[in-house]
């Protein structure tokens, strides 16, 4: 069964900094492209960033552009997102998610459970 | 303002056909696959559609289609547990990102 499992979130001061971790099951991890989406209490979904598979190509939502770092180790068959800078706009459900191919511009097939993230004092 | 736009919501009672829509324009859903997510109760989102295909384990009421910028999702005999909010999402060339639309919510009445 292909599984997306994330950790790493909580309670985190606004300017604070914070790293997700994104644990893959099931499917060859080196082959798809994976995603960061978030969602804010009562909000829709978000897009966060996506990287593709060797990991060299990666692209951010202008919202966390200069503040987050997403990156991927295959040998692990882990995604991480390391979240600097963060503001009380950054309080969302951050979701895994795999790209249904190698191709970061295909949709998402599989999606972890969420990890919470709260930025307040 | 989402880069694609939804129905805020929309109703059907169980055994009806209801379709959502999805509108974008030529730098998103005119050039690339959309996929559809159905989240219940802001839990992890479901994905229910992708490229107009079913994924493995979606019932066949569900069905998808496209003309031009819009695509649209169709659920053929409505059922109780089909209630939930619906996302579209797909690529944008020209933002260089994915982008969503704001989300259906759907009642089964």
């Amino acid at each position: 069964e292909m599984q997306l499992v994330e950790s790493g979130g909580g309670v985190v001061q606004p300017g604070g900094s914070l790293r997700l971790s994104c644990a893959a099951s099931g499917f060859t991890f080196s082959t798809y492209a994976i995603a960061w989406v978030r969602q804010a209490p009562g909000k829709g979904l978000e897009w966060v960033s996506s990287i593709n598979t060797s990991g060299y190509t990666r692209f951010y939502a202008d919202s966390v552009r200069g503040r987050f770092t997403i990156s991927r180790d295959s040998s692990k068959n882990t995604l991480s997102l390391q979240m600097s800078s963060l503001k009380a706009e950054d309080t969302a459900v951050y979701f895994c998610a795999k790209h249904s191919s190698g191709w970061y511009t295909d949709g998402f097939d599989i999606w972890g459970q969420g990890t919470m993230v709260t930025v307040s004092s | 303002q989402s880069a694609l736009t939804q129905e805020a919501s929309v109703s059907g009672t169980v055994g009806q056909k209801v379709t959502l829509s999805c509108t974008g324009n030529s730098n998103n859903i005119g050039s690339y696959a959309v996929g559809w997510y159905q989240q219940i109760s802001h839990g992890a989102p479901k994905t229910v559609m992708f490229a107009n295909s079913l994924p493995s384990g979606i019932p066949d009421r569900f069905s998808g289609s496209k003309s031009g910028t819009t695509d649209s999702l169709t659920i053929s005999g409505l059922q109780p547990e089909d209630e939930a909010d619906y996302y579209c999402s797909t690529w944008d060339y020209s933002l260089n990102a994915h982008v969503f639309g704001g989300g259906t919510k759907l009642t089964v009445l």
